[in-house]
């Protein structure tokens, strides 16, 4: 079975301050990870995996296979990344298993102007 | 182009009716998905189609939830004798093909937001 664990349900920065939102997994085979981004009225919807090693909107996050963990990083916030954010894993579980996300519970992200 | 419908956008129920809500995938989307979003919560899976054929419903809570996507398009999720605990969002999302290493993204539908009574 795996779980994601978002530590913070809440966290607030100011404008041009760093970001670092949280994530860790426990998973006994080989993950794959993401960061899901719900806009306020809007869909969920991908900001990056781990596969990419890609930057977007700024943010970067990189798997740590020894601390199980999948941390969000942005070096200087901004209003708009104000946001529900939520750390999900995929896993393929025997040989016709489904490739069902695993979500955390989201940390929301406040950046105080 | 179009993503991910969902109807209706919102859904009051009384304690007992059953209730269908619907999606609408991506056309030529191969894998669909379900997910229950509880206040508060992450989303949490419910069921997984691959065309028509429902490979996984491990995450069904009770056989009052069934789901079915008899020509690989649309999908429809149905809930019978509605409780207070189905309150929740539910989402859909589908993805281009059956996934694995990381080559799919699952794109999302707004969800529908059912209110039990």
């Amino acid at each position: 079975a795996q779980r994601v664990t978002q530590p913070e349900k809440l966290l607030s920065v100011f404008k041009g301050a760093p970001v670092e939102l949280k994530c860790n997994y426990s998973y006994s085979g080989s993950p794959e990870l993401f960061w899901y981004v719900q806009y306020s009225r809007q869909r969920l919807q991908l900001l990056l995996r781990h596969i990419s090693r890609e930057s977007i909107k700024g943010f970067t996050a990189d798997l740590n296979k020894g601390e199980t963990s999948f941390h969000l990083k942005k070096p200087f916030a901004q209003e708009e990344d104000s946001a529900m954010y939520y750390c999900a894993l995929s896993a393929l579980e025997g040989g016709a298993g489904s490739y069902q996300l695993t979500f955390g519970k989201g940390t929301k992200l406040s950046v105080i102007p | 182009g179009a993503g991910v419908s969902q109807s209706p956008r919102y859904k009051v129920a009384k304690r007992g009716q059953d209730v269908a809500l619907r999606c609408d995938p991506i056309s030529g989307h191969v894998s669909l998905f379900w997910y229950q979003q509880a206040l508060g919560q992450g989303p949490e899976f419910l069921t997984y189609f691959q065309n028509e054929a429902q490979l996984d419903k491990s995450g069904l809570p009770s056989d009052r939830f069934f789901a079915e996507r008899p020509e690989g398009s649309v999908s429809t999720l149905k809930i019978q004798r509605t409780q207070q605990e189905d309150s929740a969002v539910y989402l859909c999302a589908s993805s281009r093909t059956r996934g694995g290493s990381g080559k799919n993204i699952q794109y999302f539908g707004a969800g529908t937001r059912l209110s039990v009574l």
